[in-house]
């Protein structure tokens, strides 16, 4: 049971546009803690897409934007390509009961 | 340009401790600000950190393994180094190392390809 809660699966058609959420708490993203994104892709490293809930490091496409709301954060593709598929995690770091950087369960993106 | 690559053995048996090593390039861990994290990935499973240590050899550890976990740094071979004793089946899988942003949250910007490791007799 990951701190960070992350639907499992999302899907989309190349071109669509599609959000995976990621849901703390208190103790986390609601203590005004950031929420950084990774893509993993298969046999791949994986990648910092956006840090500081919606920064994109140099390199990452502008397709890439993160937001964050409360105790929730937000990842949105737009223009969904196959490339795209794969795992997406989000993470945070937790004060509770001692501090350690945390990660969510993980989002499979599959491009239709 | 920043980059990492884990190295271990590929087989460990049980009981016995894990011993990972992070070799890097592209930063000093001699400069301020400057930390290495490990993170796993076992079967099926999502990321879990494990621990950090920083450029003045603070270190800080994930505390549901942190009796098990020792972490060392090497700055004349740019190496950082991670011990987990007392390995069982249920650490079989992907490690990595990272670098953490410079300054700032915990964030890692930069990863290895990661090393499989199993557990096994």
């Amino acid at each position: 049971q990951s701190v960070l809660t992350q639907p499992p699966s999302v899907s989309g058609a190349p071109g669509q546009r599609v959000a995976i959420s990621c849901t703390g708490s208190s103790s986390n993203i609601g203590a005004g803690y950031d929420v950084h994104w990774y893509q993993h892709l298969p046999g791949t490293a994986p990648r910092l897409l956006i840090y500081g809930n919606n920064i994109r490091p140099s390199g990452v496409p502008d397709r890439f934007s993160g937001s964050q709301s409360g105790t929730s954060a937000s990842l949105a593709i737009t223009g969904l390509q196959a490339e795209d598929e794969g795992y997406y995690y989000c993470q945070s770091y937790d004060i509770s009961p001692r501090g350690r950087v945390v990660f969510g369960g993980g989002t499979m993106v599959t491009v239709l | 340009q920043v980059a990492l690559k884990e190295s271990a053995p590929s087989r460990v048996k049980p009981t016995q401790t894990l011993t990972l090593t992070c070799t890097f390039s592209g930063f000093s861990l001699t400069t301020t600000g400057e930390g290495v994290g490990w993170i796993r990935q076992l079967p099926g499973k999502a990321l879990d950190w494990l621990a950090l240590i920083y450029w003045d050899d603070d270190k800080r550890f994930n505390p549901s393994l942190e009796n098990r976990l020792t972490i060392t740094k090497d700055t004349s071979k740019n190496q950082v180094v991670l011990s987990m004793t007392n390995v069982g089946h249920v650490d079989t899988g992907t490690y990595y190392c990272a670098h953490k942003l410079r300054f700032g949250e915990w964030v890692f910007d930069s990863w290895g390809q990661g090393i499989l490791v199993t557990v096994s007799s």
